[in-house]
């Protein structure tokens, strides 16, 4: 199972809004609504974000929100704050007890 | 609060076997599914292995078929994962996750346990 393609990077600055892209197939993302969204700190556990495409976990900021279309799926992150710096990875089920993930973006707050 | 602790990783020599463990508290591991990722030095996360439930259904990604096994013991409230014919491709921090909402997602982490295949 071939890896989900995020872009290696993404930045904005404190307040703005980012999108993270993760691009699948029609054989993971495009065939299942079961995307999601990790933030990951150094020496820290994976964080989730977002789960089922677009919905968000208890505890989690409305400043993140996720959507998909066709293989794409979509990570928004608003309002841009210092402690958003991190990098992401989005997952999707492929189907066959199968899960995947993105090789990750790494953002940046300027 | 859910708390997932991993341990059991070390150096190990090529072809050489390690049992990581993930202990559950604040949770009664039953029909939780519960999965290890990996993520090697500069790289992403991979998906490794996945218990999907009471009946003791186990996937496993490609690259560790054959040579990983996942198991839980309900009594201790562990996840286990036994590896064996390790590889240096196998050198990754090793996280344990728990779902909640599905089976393809996790809700909570542990730190991770460092396994590095050398000689």
């Amino acid at each position: 199972q071939s890896a989900l393609t995020q872009p290696p990077s993404a930045s904005g600055s404190p307040g703005q809004s980012v999108t993270i892209s993760c691009t699948g197939t029609s054989s993971d993302v495009g065939d299942y609504n079961y995307v999601s969204w990790y933030q990951l700190h150094p020496g820290k556990g994976p964080k989730l974000m977002i789960y089922e495409v677009t919905k968000r976990p208890s505890g989690v900021p409305d400043r993140f929100s996720g959507s998909k279309s066709g293989n794409t799926a979509s990570l928004t992150v608003s309002g841009l704050q210092a402690d958003d710096e991190a990098d992401y990875y989005c997952s999707s089920y492929a189907g066959s007890n199968n899960l995947v993930f993105g090789g990750g973006t790494k953002l940046t707050v300027l | 609060q859910v708390h997932l602790v991993e341990s059991g990783g070390g150096v190990v020599q090529p072809g050489g076997s390690l049992r990581l463990s993930c202990a559950a508290s604040g949770i009664t591991l039953s029909t939780n599914g519960m999965h290890w990722v990996r993520q090697a030095p500069g790289r992403g996360l991979e998906w490794v292995a996945f218990f999907r439930d009471s009946g003791g259904n186990k996937y496993y990604a490609d690259s560790v078929k054959g040579r990983f096994t996942i198991a839980k013991d309900s009594s201790k409230n562990t996840l286990y994962l036994q590896m064996s014919s390790l590889r240096s491709e196998d050198t990754a921090v090793y996280y344990c996750g728990i779902t909640n909402y599905d089976f393809w997602s996790c809700y909570e982490w542990g730190q991770g346990t460092l396994v590095t295949v050398s000689s």
